[in-house]
């Protein structure tokens, strides 16, 4: 069983559209997290949610928007692409996100803007 | 600032020997955390070590932590061909902070 599902696993799109990328993770953690990995290696935290609430959000455009229709799922949506969006986009989960411990991550999302 | 710095950024050794590397950072922490990227594929966590203890196993991986020079280093023995991947550390200050990677130690073990 996948613990930590990310969909699409592949993006190519044109600027300007409008995407959205879902995760879904089966452990039953209460927290799940948004990263992105630009063509350096360098991975940045985006989002966390805890429990349906944002508990930090780092200085990302708002084009981004973090949506959580329950506990298991946390999909990242982006307007408006810009050909900077290009990157590997990875959830990760983790049991609760006040003590920052072991993290679980997806096998990730490779957009590209074109 | 910055946590979570590796070094080297790129090693290549033969398969059985030792690899070493090395993460600095910059303020204090709760633990440190090393992960590992095969390419194309999400990461994987290998071990933490909270602030309080200086040494810790996990099969082939040995990792120490050393609060007072600000620093970590993740140690495979006997290196596989499997073991070929990216290396990060994170480091994790504690509240709403999260985790700081670094940019990766990329270890190519030649057969």
């Amino acid at each position: 069983d996948t613990a930590v599902s990310q969909t699409p696993k592949y993006l190519v799109t044109q600027m300007g559209n409008d995407k959205s990328i879902k995760c879904e993770q089966n452990l039953g953690h209460d927290t799940m997290y948004w990263y992105k990995q630009d063509s350096k290696k360098f991975l940045k935290i985006m989002f966390s949610y805890n429990n349906k609430e944002l508990i930090i959000n780092e200085t990302v455009p708002n084009r981004f928007s973090p949506k959580s229709p329950d506990k298991a799922h946390l999909n990242l949506h982006i307007n408006s692409l810009e050909l900077g969006d290009s990157a590997v986009y990875f959830c990760a989960s983790s049991q609760d996100g006040y003590s920052w411990e072991t993290q679980y991550f997806g096998p990730g999302t490779r957009l590209l803007v074109l | 600032s910055q946590q979570g710095e590796e070094d080297p950024q790129a090693l290549s050794i033969q398969e059985g020997e030792n690899a070493t590397m090395n993460c600095s950072y910059k303020t204090s922490i709760n633990n440190l955390q090393w992960y590992r990227q095969n390419s194309g594929r999400g990461l994987v966590h290998l071990i933490l070590i909270r602030s309080n203890e200086r040494e810790k196993h996990s099969g082939r991986l040995r990792v120490t932590l050393d609060t007072s020079k600000k620093s970590s280093s993740l140690l495979i023995t006997a290196s596989r061909a499997a073991d070929t991947a990216s290396y990060f550390c994170a480091a994790n200050e504690g509240g709403a902070d999260g985790l700081t990677f670094g940019k990766g130690t990329h270890l190519i073990i030649q057969p």
